[in-house]
């Protein structure tokens, strides 16, 4: 069974370009998670996919964007990006079907650093 | 709204002994999960142990144990027989029961634990 993997590991970027970072569910996984986890925080939900389409967002602005592809795969795109959007970007993979599928499995992330 | 909080920003023990990280919750839902993640310095979050909040036993996974506590709303986790490979940042994390649509985690602040030798 393959994990979650995420890239590229390290990223980094200036003021107001754009980024993508992508992510590979677990077999079997439908549902994908991106969280933002600055230095010494706790990781912060961004959005969530399921079958394609947004299922739920955080307290993150527009320029903020997610895709998720029909094997499940996912991209999070960062418009203009910040000084404050360096951090440690988490991809996290399950299966939504009922009780006992709600375990979220968590990629090795990327590190984004804006200069 | 759902938050999580623990209150210990660093923890030490001995290597071969026992200690407990303490999270507390809030929340007005009767159905819910709980969680303890394990992140080690290579950044992968690794999934500790899960309790589900119907369940009145308490979750445990080899030298991992839980105390759930639902009515003050506390959910520490036990680590025995402390070993070198646990020293990492652990965090309690909440998730609200499966009729609630999105199914994003709440984390805390997590505990930094040292082990030592």
């Amino acid at each position: 069974e393959t994990g979650v993997t995420q890239s590229p590991t390290h990223l980094i970027k200036t003021r107001g370009q754009q980024v993508t970072l992508r992510c590979s569910s677990q077999s079997g996984h439908n549902t994908v998670s991106w969280y933002q986890q600055a230095l010494g925080q706790g990781p912060q939900f961004i959005f969530q996919y399921y079958r394609e389409e947004e299922n739920g967002r955080g307290n993150f602005p527009p320029r903020f964007s997610g895709l998720q592809f029909p094997n499940y795969s996912s991209e999070l795109n960062v418009n203009a990006l910040e000084l404050d959007d360096s951090a440690l970007y988490l991809c996290a993979s399950s299966f939504a079907g009922g009780r006992g599928q709600e375990t979220q499995y968590f990629g090795p992330g990327t590190r984004l650093l804006v200069l | 709204a759902q938050t999580v909080t623990q209150s210990q920003p660093e923890m030490s023990v001995q290597e071969a002994e026992t200690v407990t990280l303490s999270c507390t919750y809030d929340t007005s839902e009767s159905d819910y999960y709980l969680f303890w993640y394990k992140q080690p310095p290579s950044r992968q979050m690794i999934l500790v142990i899960r309790q589900e909040a119907y369940k009145q036993q308490n979750a445990t996974e080899n030298r991992f144990s839980v105390n759930f506590q639902k009515a003050a709303k506390s959910f520490s986790l036990k680590i025995s027989d402390s070993q070198l490979g646990d020293a990492a940042m652990y965090f309690c994390a909440y998730r609200r029961g499966p009729t609630s649509g999105t199914y994003k985690y709440i984390f805390g602040t997590g505990t930094r634990l040292k082990v030592l030798a």
